[in-house]
């Protein structure tokens, strides 16, 4: 079945700090691996990795994946209270019409 | 342009009730899905349509059901409630059936069961 872990669970740092959110997965026939921020109710799309060893970056958030270790980092610098939210990892398999994701990681970043 | 509508926002039912939950995806989407949210877990999947079509479901007891119509909206039913089965509801609307890592999420329905 597929799997996604991410980690910490829940983070908290101050203002201007930079933080890593890590996200594992499994998966059978691997199609793309997507970040989205969950600040309330709806997730907002930030970045879909299909290719290993990319970066792509918006503003101060960036994430990279590594397909052969199984695993993605979400980057962001100087961070703002604005960037308080729930982070969510998801993978898509291919042909399988449904992402599967993981537990997300609360961020809160404090002034 | 209008994003993906969902509605009721919030509502509160007791155990054995049914309820229908009813979803506007963005104009032109023609693939909606719907994914349950339990408090401090990721969204998890119940179902997808595309073009009127049931194209996936999760691991999710017979109780639920949705329904795609023409003009691409869709409802969820859950008879029968339990309390577990309080959550966030979010509907995601896309243009086509594949690129699913193209959702766009609405706000939800928070189901209330007591």
């Amino acid at each position: 079945e597929d799997k996604v872990v991410q980690s910490p669970l829940s983070l908290v740092v101050h203002e201007g700090d930079t933080v890593t959110l890590n996200c594992s997965y499994e998966v059978t026939n691997f199609r793309s691996l997507l970040w989205y921020k969950q600040e309330k109710k709806a997730p907002t799309f930030l970045f879909m990795l299909t290719s290993s060893g990319i970066e792509k970056k918006s503003g101060r958030l960036s994430s990279i994946l590594d397909k052969k270790e199984l695993f993605s980092i979400l980057n962001i610098t100087a961070t703002q209270t604005g960037d308080s939210a729930v982070y969510l990892c998801a993978v898509e398999a291919q042909g399988a019409q449904k992402l599967v994701f993981g537990q997300g990681t609360r961020l809160t970043i404090n002034p | 342009d209008a994003g993906v509508t969902q509605s009721p926002t919030h509502l509160i039912k007791t155990r054995g009730q049914q309820v229908t939950l009813r979803c506007s995806p963005i104009s032109g989407h023609k693939s909606v899905s719907w994914y349950q949210q339990v408090l401090g877990q990721g969204p998890q999947f119940i179902f997808q349509y595309y073009e009127k079509e049931e194209r996936g479901r999760g691991n999710f007891p017979d109780r639920f059901s949705a329904r795609q119509f023409p003009n691409y909206s869709s409802e969820l039913n859950v008879n029968a409630l339990l309390l577990g089965d309080s959550a966030l509801y979010l509907c995601a609307s896309s243009r086509g059936q594949k690129n699913t890592g193209e959702l766009f999420f609405g706000e939800g329905s928070r189901l209330t069961v007591l």
